[in-house]
């Protein structure tokens, strides 16, 4: 069974460009949530997307938004980068979205912005 | 606001001692309880998580018990390891929350040969 796959792995960008990164699901998982760690605190939640569908928005601005593809696998933009976008991005996947279902985690995406 | 709240870290224990990391949350309703564990440069792994009062969750040594009246979930282990050496985070989901997770700040473990 392949767990949760992030690309890439590290990233590095200027102030005011936009940035994608991506996600695969751990097999059979209908549910990604996406999560900014910035260094130091603990994660905290962006969105979620449910069957191609975005299911629940963390406090970000819009300028982070996102996709689900029909396999579940999932993209982050970011658009107008921000110094403080600077992070550790997290994806994770679930069977389902109720309180008691697991999110397993990928290895993240470190994104630097200069 | 739902928060969780984790002691301060760092802390720092010799091989085999007694480990506890204290955990307490604020929720409007019924939340499960989650401590996931990050090894450094690694992403998150559940280490275990209770879903309603006086569940225990339990997963290679490491115990927590969920309790209602504290609004505790404090991570204990008998006797830690030098491979336990992580950052440790205490977390929670709440019914209507599209099960997001809430984090705290994490604790940073070390464990001393």
């Amino acid at each position: 069974e392949t767990g949760v796959t992030q690309s890439p792995t590290h990233l590095i960008k200027t102030r005011g460009q936009q940035v994608t990164l991506r996600c695969s699901s751990q097999s059979g998982h209908n549910t990604v949530s996406w999560y900014q760690q910035a260094l130091g605190q603990g994660p905290q939640f962006i969105f979620q997307y449910y069957r191609e569908e975005e299911n629940g928005r963390g406090n970000f601005p819009p300028r982070f938004s996102g996709l689900q593809f029909p396999n579940y696998s999932s993209e982050l933009n970011v658009n107008a980068l921000e110094l403080d976008d600077s992070a550790l991005y997290l994806c994770a996947s679930s069977l389902g979205q109720g309180r008691s279902d697991t999110q397993y985690f990928g290895p993240g995406t470190r994104l630097t912005v200069l | 606001g739902n928060s969780v709240t984790q002691m301060e870290g760092p802390v720092t224990l010799s091989e085999e001692a007694f480990l506890t990391i204290n955990c307490t949350y604020t929720a409007t309703g019924y939340p499960s309880l989650f401590w996931y564990v990050q090894y450094p440069g690694e992403g998150l792994q559940l280490l275990l998580k209770a879903t309603k009062a006086d569940d225990k969750g339990s997963n290679k040594g490491f115990e927590a018990t969920y309790r209602k009246e504290t609004t505790s979930f404090h991570l204990e282990k008998g006797s830690v390891q030098v491979s336990d050496s992580a950052v440790y985070f205490c977390a929670l989901s709440e019914a209507g929350s599209q099960g997001n997770l809430i984090f705290g700040k994490g604790t940073k473990l070390s464990v001393k040969p």
